[in-house]
């Protein structure tokens, strides 16, 4: 089983509806961030959360928001879908103190009709 | 501004021939990470390096961290198909955020 998995992996939905993409892992790590990766503009912070009670903005938060419900679960919502926010969706986590590599789940490929 | 520039964009070369991927900052660097992904799938952790003059390698990829130059480089020896996909570096800005400010990529195709 992956550490790291991203529900759903693929998803085709129009434009105004909610969404809520989910991550879970079995790391037992304390960090956790959400990316999208689009052509041409390479990986962008969305959000990230250190433990269940911090949660940071990160560089393109407009649109989205974040519940982080367990240490091992990190949901991103789109509270109104628009077709810029077609996109993949990564998931990661890192732990311990300092600096540590961030592991990536396989994604979330979403498009917004 | 870009922060971290990743060159080539794209690389071909044959099977057998080695390659390098730079990737430079545009501000200090305290922590540098390479991850490879296959086309539409996630990032595999690769090497991380924190110390100017590092140098790590796992089977036939080997990077370097030169701080001076702010500028990091992954080098394959004898390439193989299954090295293709795309490389990303990612650098740690420092202080105690943790996060990562990642390359457009690199796509690497190797011809059998």
């Amino acid at each position: 089983d992956a550490d790291v998995t991203q529900t759903p992996r693929n998803r085709i939905t129009k434009t105004g509806k909610r969404i809520m993409l989910e991550c879970s892992q079995t790391k037992g790590h304390d960090r956790m961030y959400w990316y999208r990766q689009d052509p041409g503009l390479g990986l962008r912070l969305i959000y990230y959360s250190f433990d269940v009670k911090d949660i940071n903005k990160g560089e393109i938060s407009d649109g989205y928001s974040v519940s982080r419900q367990a240490q091992a679960k990190f949901s991103l919502s789109l509270e109104s879908a628009i077709p810029n926010q077609t996109a993949l969706y990564f998931c990661a986590t890192s732990g311990g103190a300092g600096n540590q590599p961030q592991h990536f789940g396989d994604g979330t490929r979403l498009s917004i009709l | 501004s870009q922060e971290l520039e990743q060159s080539p964009q794209s690389l071909i070369v044959q099977e057998g021939k080695n390659l390098t991927i730079n990737c430079t900052s545009s501000k200090t660097l305290y922590g540098l990470y390479w991850y490879k992904q296959k086309y539409g799938e996630g990032l595999i952790f690769l090497m991380m390096l924190q110390k100017g003059g590092e140098e790590k390698s796992h089977e036939k990829i080997t990077a370097k961290l030169d701080e001076k130059k702010q500028q990091s480089s992954l080098h394959i020896t004898a390439s193989q198909p299954s090295h293709a996909g795309i490389y990303l570096c990612g650098a740690d800005r420092g202080g105690s955020n943790y996060k990562l400010t990642f390359g457009k990529g690199t796509l690497l195709t190797v011809n059998p």
